[in-house]
């Protein structure tokens, strides 16, 4: 299952397939990303980073994708399973605002038994 | 062990009422965070302390005042509640970004409900 476009609300996938979650970024000059994991009634959890030197990075079952021509990221999740039901945020940080990462809105993704 | 506990995790209050809520974390950070997320799950920065230092203070009603007593506490104070306050905040930490990580941890939330 794939979001479309530059934000879905909502991805529903089947248990075994392969997700992919979009998210376009609004800051050309953010060069951190991070992708963050929300289980109902719990606060947001990492899954993986990029920075802007790099356009790929692999985790456990996850794949992050950056294209910094078109402002856009991607969450790649390999066999996906009823665990990754959640929320997805992914986040940006440049350097020069050190502190502040801004989120961008959700995609709630579903696991089909 | 708890790396970012809130207190308390549900706040039912009645408009009018000063609340507030507790953040610690055991992590060793010096950066901490104030974030409110709405009905439809948007996460928005509200406040940042690095080291006790008020780094961060996003567009928010003067009803809220962080306060950190050292660099492991952060605190959320409500005056006045609306209805509009309602909302789950999130207290966070991190490291300085002077390294390659520059992840934030998340505390459970704390659920506000004015009525």
């Amino acid at each position: 299952g794939e979001s479309v476009g530059l934000h879905l609300p909502t991805l529903s996938v089947q248990e075994g397939d392969n997700s992919i979650i979009n998210c376009a970024y609004s800051n050309s000059a953010s060069d951190y990303f991070i992708w963050y994991k929300q289980e109902s009634g719990k606060g947001p959890q990492f899954i993986i980073d990029i920075r802007s030197n790099m356009d790929k990075r692999q985790g456990q079952r996850v794949t992050v994708l950056l294209n910094k021509t078109v402002k856009h990221l991607s969450l790649q999740i390999a066999a996906t399973q009823p665990g990754d039901s959640a929320v997805y945020f992914c986040a940006e940080n440049f350097f020069a605002n050190d502190y502040k990462l801004s989120f961008g809105a959700g995609t709630t993704v579903t696991v089909r038994a | 062990d708890t790396a970012v506990s809130q207190t308390p995790k549900y706040l039912v209050t009645q408009m009018g009422n000063d609340k507030s809520i507790k953040c610690e974390q055991n992590l060793g950070h010096d950066t901490m965070y104030w974030y409110k997320q709405d009905s439809k799950k948007f996460l928005k920065i509200m406040f940042s302390y690095n080291n006790k230092e008020l780094i961060i203070n996003e567009t928010v009603p003067n009803r809220f005042s962080p306060k950190s007593p050292d660099k492991a506490h952060l605190n959320l104070h409500i005056n006045s509640l609306e209805l509009g306050d309602s909302a789950v905040y999130f207290c966070a930490s991190s490291q300085a970004r002077t390294g390659l990580n520059y992840e934030q941890y998340f505390g459970p939330g704390t659920r506000l409900t004015v009525t």
